[in-house]
């Protein structure tokens, strides 16, 4: 089975500016969680998409937002870039949530922003 | 609200010496507790995961790890530490929605020669 793909693996932007980065869950995997990483925060939860319905949300601005496809892809946008949004944005897979289930990790995308 | 919190941000032990990572989580009911590991410029790749079955989890890679509720702890442990095992290691719990997976802060272990 193909594992997580994230594309693009690494983006430059400048502030102001938006991003969609994506994520292919493994085939068969219905939950699609977001995570932001950075060194000073650590792993933050984005929020979790399950048969193209957000399940939860964590703590971040409405800048923030995402889609689930009927294909179980999932993407996620950020408008108004700053430069705290520099992060490592991991997108995580299951079968079906985090609960009890393995969250397979894809490689991450890698956002800098200037 | 779970939290998870990761005593030491960095372990360093000598090659074939134990590996001890400690992690103490908050929770009223018995949670699913997680222990990831992550290689640098990778994704995070599960260790093992405590569901309530057994206490003491074996996972991959030789690492094992303790449940215990008194405690509420769940300390990660290896007899033998390898240079391979050099990496970044979290504990996580889920919350009682089971929706949401939350990380603690991370333990960089170095191993020695």
């Amino acid at each position: 089975k193909a594992g997580v793909t994230q594309t693009p693996r690494y983006l430059i932007k400048t502030r102001g500016q938006q991003v969609t980065l994506s994520c292919s869950p493994i085939s068969g995997h219905r939950s699609v969680s977001w995570y932001q990483q950075t060194p000073g925060q650590g792993l933050q939860f984005l929020f979790e998409y399950f048969s193209e319905t957000q399940r939860n949300k964590g703590n971040f601005p409405g800048r923030f937002s995402g889609r689930q496809f009927s294909n179980s892809r999932s993407e996620m946008n950020v408008s108004t870039l700053e430069l705290g949004d520099s992060a490592l944005y991991l997108c995580a897979s299951s079968n079906d949530g985090p609960r009890g289930g393995e969250q397979f990790f894809g490689p991450g995308t890698r956002l800098t922003v200037l | 609200a779970q939290s998870v919190t990761q005593l030491g941000s960095h372990v360093s032990v000598s090659e074939g010496a134990l590996v001890l990572l400690r992690c103490n989580y908050s929770s009223s009911v018995p949670p699913y507790l997680f222990w990831y590991v992550q290689y640098p410029n990778q994704g995070l790749q599960l260790l093992l995961k405590y569901t309530s079955a057994a206490t003491l989890v074996k996972g991959i890679n030789g690492f094992e790890a303790e449940f215990k509720k008194s405690e509420t702890s769940f300390h990660l442990t290896k007899p033998s530490a390898h240079m391979s095992d050099a990496a970044e290691y979290f504990c996580a719990v889920t919350d009682t929605g089971g929706f949401k997976t939350i990380f603690g802060a991370g333990t960089r272990l170095f191993v020695k020669a």
